[in-house]
């Protein structure tokens, strides 16, 4: 396996809930990114995580939010789910924010909201 | 911001034919171009990359080449096997690998 462990795998939430996802980062990486992967699309990256501090963001409302803590694992909130937020959330973890470090994907956790 | 495009969306080949998918990207400012591989129900694998000052990379089987000129790029897949079957996803980085634009994807099925 890659070292980078998301948590759940499945989720089942109701429109209007709030979710919290969450991603271990490979051992030695203080870097995590999230991405939004809907059905039969590419993945669209939500935001970037850099020692504890947002690195950068895609075009996702507020609602969507993340922390990242003391060990570089991190979180992805989402509040007021809406039926377009169903998709797998990818976590990738590095080892820095430039091109010389690679790029680990997550298994994924698949949301559905109904 | 960065738009990527990806041809075609499916693709079919017999196995031991060659498999072609192209990209193109809006932004010149694009510096590196992973191409990701993501078999059902599974993540994205990282199966090779270029960076801007190169214009053509190989692992075995797999070639990318780069027209920085022309904003595209190209993933060569030869001798086709059916694990080669699966979603495959080009995407570019204005950022130094900060964040990636990936491609619709392209289903690449190998027939035996």
């Amino acid at each position: 396996e890659t070292g980078v462990t998301q948590s759940p795998t499945h989720l089942i939430k109701t429109r209007g809930q709030q979710v919290t996802l969450r991603c271990s980062s490979q051992s030695g990486h203080n870097t995590v990114s999230w991405y939004q992967q809907a059905l039969g699309q590419g993945p669209q990256f939500i935001f970037q995580y850099y020692r504890e501090e947002e690195n950068g963001r895609g075009n996702f409302p507020p609602r969507f939010s993340g922390l990242q803590f003391p060990n570089y694992s991190s979180e992805l909130n989402v509040n007021a789910l809406e039926l377009d937020d169903s998709a797998l959330y990818l976590c990738a973890s590095s080892s820095g924010t430039g091109l010389s470090y690679g790029y680990t994907f997550g298994s994924g956790t698949r949301l559905t909201v109904v | 911001g960065e738009n990527v495009e990806q041809h075609p969306s499916t693709l079919s080949v017999q196995e031991g034919d060659s498999a072609v998918i192209k990209c193109t990207y809006s932004d010149s400012a694009s510096n590196y171009f992973p191409w990701y591989k993501q078999e059902l129900g599974k993540r994205p694998q990282l199966i090779i990359d270029i960076r801007s000052n190169v214009g053509e990379k190989k692992d075995q089987r797999i070639a990318v080449t780069l027209n920085k000129t022309a904003k595209h790029f190209s993933l060569h897949i030869t001798e086709t096997q059916p694990e080669d079957s699966a979603v495959y996803f080009c995407a570019a980085s204005t950022n130094y690998g900060q964040n990636f634009v990936f491609g619709p994807g392209t289903r690449l099925s190998v027939l035996p």
